[in-house]
């Protein structure tokens, strides 16, 4: 089974900073690893996916993260964040196909002025 | 092309009464999810259906939650009777052949 840990549960920011959103995952098998964002009162969108090749990779809105199989992490990184970014960020990792995902508990990131 | 369509996006019942949510997924999406997200939590799954069949239903609370896709295509997750704790989100997601799943907005369920 696998299991995703998001270290902060609320992570505070001022406009124009950068910030990271930390994960960390468990599996004895090998793992696609995803970032999901969730507007207030609204599904789940997806803001990038790891399946294999480059450990760095892009998402939209300036998104990326970078996949490191020694540490078991898929930390989301954006070099300016905007007060749009305001929202809560989930990490999911699923052994592939059509197979369910794992979500950790959530990061709300707050973007202040 | 159209996203995962659900309704009711919002349903407040008493404790012991029954509920229904319908999903349609994207069109000629075969996999179907179910997720619960309880405030302050991740998504869980509850079931997970590949065309009108179920391939993962484990976490299902079988003795009151019930869940079927007849057709392939739309959905319906039932909870009867309804505790207080079923308070939550109810996720729809769909997928292709593909690894990406696309969810809809939810349907926000109080149990007072």
């Amino acid at each position: 089974a696998q299991s995703v840990t998001q270290l902060d549960s609320q992570v505070p920011v001022f406009e124009e900073a950068p910030v990271e959103l930390r994960c960390n995952y468990s599996s004895s098998v090998s793992v696609y690893l995803f970032w999901y964002v969730q507007y207030p009162n609204q599904g789940l969108q997806l803001l990038l996916k790891y399946l294999s090749g480059s450990t760095l990779v892009k998402g939209i809105n300036g998104f990326e993260a970078e996949f490191n199989k020694s540490q078991t992490s898929f930390h989301l990184r954006k070099p300016s964040v905007h007060i749009s970014d305001t929202a809560e960020y989930f990490c999911a990792v699923n052994v592939g196909g059509r197979r369910a995902l794992t979500f950790g508990s959530g990061t709300r990131l707050q973007v202040q002025p | 092309e159209a996203g995962v369509a659900q309704s009711p996006r919002y349903k407040i019942i008493e404790k012991r009464q029954s509920v229904a949510f319908w999903c349609n997924p994207i069109s000629g999406h075969a996999t179907l999810y179910w997720y619960q997200q309880i405030l302050g939590q991740g998504p869980k799954l509850l079931i997970q259906f590949q065309n009108n069949g179920v391939v993962d239903d484990s976490q299902l609370p079988k003795d009151r939650f019930s869940a079927e896709r007849l057709k392939g295509v739309d959905s319906t997750l039932k909870i009867q009777p309804a505790k207080l704790e079923d308070s939550a989100v109810y996720l729809c997601a769909s997928s292709s052949l593909g690894d990406t799943q696309y969810f809809g907005p939810g349907t926000r369920l109080t149990v007072l």
